[in-house]
């Protein structure tokens, strides 16, 4: 299976503090993207990265990209208690338009 | 917008019903995706179009599962007979520029 794996799987932190979570994949990718979904709702683009980078920001997320670990991590700095959701990685095959998804992060943030 | 759009949002059937559940994607969006997700298997990619046109359908689990898209705006998927195991929450989603809008999902459960 091309499903992602995240870690760690639950994650529980202090408001204001920061949170990172992993993604592995298996296949060459053509790019990364990773989504959040609250409880009992869709999930919500964030960010995508391209396989020929590295890193890349939006906000207070970062995300990096190591394409030879066939890895990423999403970093959410100075964390708040409305960023508590359940992220999701999703890759894109090269050669194909399928969007696999990772077995997620569950976040926490205690105010 | 009112993004991507799914119905019924929830639905409770007896085993063997047939069950249809129902996606408007965005305007303008050319592939749309259907997903299941459940606590054990995750986020599960069921089946895709590209243009109307059915491109990869190797998730869908059985000869129950069936999905259509006979225009641009609407999509099906019925699964008849139903079973308990098909008791899940289905996602519909479409896309534009690589990025997945996702509806907020049909809760089904099969009695």
């Amino acid at each position: 299976s091309q499903q992602g794996e995240e870690d760690p799987q639950a994650l529980s932190i202090q408001e204001g503090e920061n949170a990172t979570m992993n993604c592995s994949y298996k296949t060459s990718i053509n790019n990364l993207q990773w989504y959040r979904q609250n409880s009992g709702r869709g999930l919500v683009h964030l960010i995508l990265i391209r396989s020929n980078e590295r890193e890349k920001h939006s906000g207070r997320l970062r995300v990096t990209l190591d394409t030879s670990k066939k890895s990423s991590s999403l970093l959410i700095t100075a964390s708040r208690a409305a960023d508590t959701a359940s992220y999701f990685c999703a890759t894109e095959a090269s050669g194909t338009y399928k969007y696999i998804f990772g077995t997620g992060t569950r976040l926490k943030v205690l105010a | 917008d009112a993004g991507v759009i799914q119905s019924p949002r929830h639905e409770v059937t007896e085993m063997g019903q047939e069950v249809t559940l129902r996606c408007k994607p965005i305007s303008g969006h050319n592939s749309l995706f259907w997903y299941r997700q459940t606590m054990m298997r995750g986020l599960e990619l069921l089946i895709y179009f590209n243009n109307n046109v059915p491109i990869d359908d190797s998730g869908m689990p059985e000869d129950r599962f069936s999905a259509k898209m006979p225009n641009a705006s609407f999509s099906t998927l019925k699964i008849q007979p139903s079973e308990p195991r098909d008791s899940a929450v289905y996602f519909c989603a479409s896309s534009v520029e690589e990025k997945l809008f996702f509806g907020s999902g049909t809760q089904l459960s099969v009695l």
